[in-house]
């Protein structure tokens, strides 16, 4: 079983909302995780942090339109009002004992 | 502003030796675990190593894939973090990005770097 599973793909339309799902191993049911968005041939960026209780911190100029939550194995990421810059791939990442693949395969979200 | 320059990378033979650079600024370097994280060509990410603020102690193992031929460094009074890299293989290639963490222990990336491109080839 994958520390981490995400879909490998979603998308939505231009000016909707959309929820990716980074879903952990029910060995680390409560660990929290960070978000990060890899645009076309650009490094990644640091979003957020989810915790396991659902309470997140966003990085540094992190728009309001980017949020976290929780829900038992499963952390997300809400990201409303869908802009064509937030067309980019999306990575969870993980921490802590027993974790041996910090970071899951990536979200690639489609702006339509 | 935090910044992290990453520098070192190229072209190289298959066996042979590279020594990533990453020069840091902008946040207390020695307070903050580092990071290397690779990404092969249109692949996902792969943490190399992580290593804690002070430099002693490695925060995560190293990648299955580069054990005994990667070793991860932290120079506090250069805020510099170096990555090691011996006896390159074809797979090794990839863009290596250096990365700050989230705390002493690292944790989580909270800050990358643009990336350094390593080619191994013949």
């Amino acid at each position: 079983q994958q520390d981490l599973t995400q879909s490998p793909s979603v998308s939505a339309s231009l000016g909707a909302s959309v929820k990716l799902t980074c879903t952990l191993n029910s060995g680390l049911s409560s660990y929290a995780i960070a978000w990060h968005q890899q645009r076309p041939e650009k490094a990644p960026r640091y979003l957020m942090k989810v915790n396991g209780d659902g309470s997140h911190i966003k990085g540094d100029g992190i728009p309001d339109r980017f949020s976290g939550s929780s829900s038992g194995t499963e952390r997300y990421l809400t990201i409303s009002s869908l802009q064509p810059e937030d067309e980019a791939d999306y990575y969870c990442q993980t921490w802590g004992t027993g974790v041996r693949k910090v970071f899951g395969g990536g979200t690639k979200l489609t702006v339509l | 502003e935090v910044q992290l320059l990453e520098s070192g990378g190229g072209l190289v033979r298959p066996g042979g030796s590279l020594r990533l650079s990453c020069a840091a600024s902008g946040f207390t370097f020695r307070d903050y675990g580092m990071g290397w994280v690779r990404q092969a060509p249109g692949k996902g990410l792969e943490l190399v190593s992580e290593i804690s603020g002070s430099g002693s102690y490695r925060t995560a193992d190293y990648a299955d894939s580069v054990k005994g031929r990667f070793s991860i460094s932290k120079d506090n009074s250069k805020n510099t973090l170096y990555l090691q890299m011996d006896n390159l293989r074809a797979e090794d290639t990839a863009v290596y990005y250096c990365a700050k963490g989230g705390d002493w222990n690292v944790h989580y990336f909270d800050f990358w770097g643009q990336g350094t491109l390593v080619t191994v080839s013949s």
